[in-house]
């Protein structure tokens, strides 16, 4: 069964600061996607990138960076020079490429960044 | 609005009661989802359509629900005689893709309070 663990309840950063989230994931397939969503106060989820296990290239976009590693199962998340407006819930996210069923994303708990001035 | 919409975004409901909570996708979309999020935690997946077919309900917690999307489009997840446990955020996503591949676009969920 796929699993996705976030292990940081929660973290607090000041304005400017850079800020990493984890995200380790367990799956049997060989071919997945990973996603991480922002969920705001106002409750929807809101799509940040999708990553597919054949591409450990890594990310950039703006502020936002993402670094996957198949050795590790890993695929974190990191703000530069955070802003309030990043005070968020984020949830990282496996969905395996089934034929037949339904790709269903499996999330983990989330990690809520507060991010203050 | 192009996005996916739900109603009603708020629902409290006596336990006992049956609630039907509505999901209108994105126009076209082949695939859609419901999720339950309880609070502190991670939205759970709990059926899949494709088109009206439903093809996976393995995440149903209980057969108190029940889900049906019978022209292909708007969707409605009922949940009869409803319990205190039920309480969650029920999260409605869209993808126009079949098998759900691809973002998935999610909507601004039923906050559903059993009292």
């Amino acid at each position: 069964a796929q699993k996705v663990t976030q292990a940081q309840t929660e973290i607090s950063v000041v304005e400017k600061e850079d800020v990493t989230l984890d995200c380790v994931y367990e799956t049997r397939d060989t071919t997945y996607y990973l996603f991480w969503y922002k969920q705001p106060p106002s409750g929807e989820l809101v799509f940040l990138i999708r990553r597919n296990s054949f591409d450990e290239q890594n990310e950039i976009s703006g502020r936002y960076s993402w670094n996957f590693q198949k050795s590790t199962s890993s695929f974190n998340f990191t703000i530069t020079a955070s802003q309030v407006v990043d005070s968020a819930v984020y949830f990282c996210a496996l969905s395996e490429l089934n034929t037949g069923t339904a790709s269903k994303l499996t999330f983990g708990t989330g990690t809520r960044l507060q991010v203050t001035l | 609005g192009a996005g996916v919409s739900q109603s009603p975004r708020y629902k409290v409901a006596k336990r006992g009661q049956d609630v039907a909570l509505r999901c209108d996708p994105i126009s076209g979309h082949v695939s859609l989802f419901w999720y339950q999020q309880a609070l502190g935690q991670g939205p759970e997946f709990l059926t899949y359509f494709q088109n009206e077919a439903q093809l996976d309900k393995s995440g149903l917690p209980s057969d108190r629900f029940f889900a049906e999307r019978p022209e292909g489009s708007v969707s409605t997840l009922k949940i009869q005689r409803t319990q205190q446990e039920d309480s969650a955020v029920y999260l409605c996503a869209s993808t126009p893709l079949a098998g759900g591949m691809g973002e998935q676009f999610f909507g601004p969920g039923t906050r559903l309070t059993v009292l």
